[in-house]
């Protein structure tokens, strides 16, 4: 099974406040996980993955944050929301090479600041 | 990266008709690729993928054509159907680094 958890699927949060989304996977231990973000009507940018448990690989800086306590989860933060972090936001998991093999993604959060 | 422009590249395609979706990559180091369709509100779902050593590879209903010469790969959808009008993303990449997805075409399909 490549299932993947998102939630909420749907967020709207007030500027300066903080994030939590979480991404739990099924399937095979050890997981490469993935958190992506997509603007409206844009690709997918990767903003941070993980190849294993507290192993946090940052592609873009800005203030989210990311952790993984446990093998299947995938937890991105942000202690302060900024209007711009507006997105949909993507896990994603690969199970045998980072960028050889296909990832399974989850079916995302709207995140909407105001 | 992300994409410079606000609008997705649009193909408008009547239903029935053959659909081909293109993407140039970037890294000659490339050695696996991917296609993936994402529908309004979803994330992405895997089509199709090949490897460098192959330049074509079939599925049902879709072909992915690499051409490694001009790093150019395509996506043909056959008898295309409403239910394909998706935003379609190649993604290319390599074992020692993770997937760069490409900038997304929108294929409409009218009945």
């Amino acid at each position: 099974s490549q299932t993947i958890h998102q939630w909420p699927a749907t967020l709207v949060q007030p500027v300066g406040s903080p994030l939590s989304l979480e991404c739990t996977v099924e399937g095979t231990s050890n997981p490469n996980l993935y958190w992506y973000r997509q603007a409206a009507g844009r690709g997918l940018q990767l903003l941070f993955y993980s190849v294993g448990i507290g192993q946090i690989s940052s592609e873009v800086p800005q203030n989210l944050s990311a952790s993984r306590p446990q093998d299947r989860q995938f937890i991105l933060s942000s202690k302060k929301l900024l209007l711009s972090d507006s997105g949909f936001y993507l896990c994603a998991r690969s199970d045998r090479g980072l960028g050889n093999t296909e990832a399974f993604f989850g079916q995302g959060t709207r995140l909407t600041v105001v | 990266g992300e994409s410079v422009g606000l609008h997705l590249p649009t193909l408008s395609v009547q239903e029935g008709d053959n659909s081909i979706i293109n993407c140039a990559y970037s890294n000659s180091a490339s050695d696996y690729f991917i296609w993936y369709k994402q529908e309004s509100g979803k994330g992405p779902q895997f089509i199709i993928d090949i490897r460098s050593n192959m330049d074509k590879r079939q599925g049902q209903r879709v072909t992915v054509l690499l051409n490694k010469t001009v790093k150019h790969l395509s996506l043909q959808i056959a008898a295309t159907q409403p239910g394909d009008s998706a935003v379609y993303f190649c993604a290319e990449g390599a074992g020692y680094s993770t997937l760069t997805f490409g900038k997304g075409t929108m294929l409409l399909v009218s009945p």
